[in-house]
């Protein structure tokens, strides 16, 4: 079954740099998405890509069944959930498998 | 503005009372999708649209319905609604940009079914 792994909490000093894991089983997948998610906020898109990007303070690492988000000089207004997903051909069409989300804490 | 709406945000219901959550998009994106978020389980799939009187299930689509009689509206029905429908739904659209697709949705509707 395709499925998409992450860790379901993260926490960081403000400051840091945050690190967010995700694997995947998913068969014919082609490129890696990162959202983020405030409660009662539509998930806007962070990242995406099948190579390593950056988008102002986000980073993505990109390996064939991994990638990481790398959140720089993280602040206590980033704490959210993040998702993970994972775009692949499903019949005729091409579709996103979603993490479980990891809810990153931002300690001051 | 580019805009997923969805109506209504909040709504508590009891068990076997039908509802519709609407949906509607201004970006004329042909590919629109329902989500439920559900504590643990991250988005999961309820059915997608790759366009005009075409829907398809997606991984959950078990008590729900849905119709694609336009572009634009998306909306999903749940006939009789259960207690194990309570969950967050998101509505979304899809668009090819280069080589990767982007999702935009909309701000959820949160469903309590008593």
């Amino acid at each position: 079954k395709d499925q998409v792994f992450q860790p379901s909490t993260v926490a960081s000093s403000e400051g840091a740099v945050v690190e967010i894991f995700c694997n995947h089983s998913v068969s014919n997948a082609y490129n890696f998405f990162w959202y983020l998610h405030f409660p009662g906020c539509a998930p806007r898109l962070l990242v995406k890509g099948s190579k390593p990007s950056q988008q102002g303070r986000y980073n993505m690492t990109y390996e064939r069944f991994s990638s990481s988000l790398l959140i720089l000089q993280v602040r206590e207004a980033d704490a959210a959930v993040y998702y993970c997903a994972v775009e692949c051909q499903r019949g005729s069409a091409r579709q996103l498998t979603f993490g479980s989300g990891t809810q990153l804490t931002v300690l001051p | 503005e580019a805009q997923v709406t969805q109506n209504p945000r909040y709504l508590i219901t009891v068990t076997g009372k039908k509802l519709t959550v609407t949906c509607s998009q201004n970006m004329n994106h042909e590919y629109m999708s329902w989500y439920r978020q559900d504590p643990g389980l991250g988005l999961r799939q309820i059915y997608y649209s790759m366009n005009v009187e075409v829907t398809d299930k997606g991984d959950v689509p078990e008590g729900y319905k849905v119709s694609r009689k336009e572009k634009r509206n998306f909306p999903l029905i749940l006939e009789s609604p259960s207690p194990n429908q309570t969950s967050l739904y998101f509505c979304a659209t899809f668009v090819r940009r280069g080589s990767a697709g982007e999702l935009f949705f909309g701000e959820g509707s949160r469903l309590t079914v008593l």
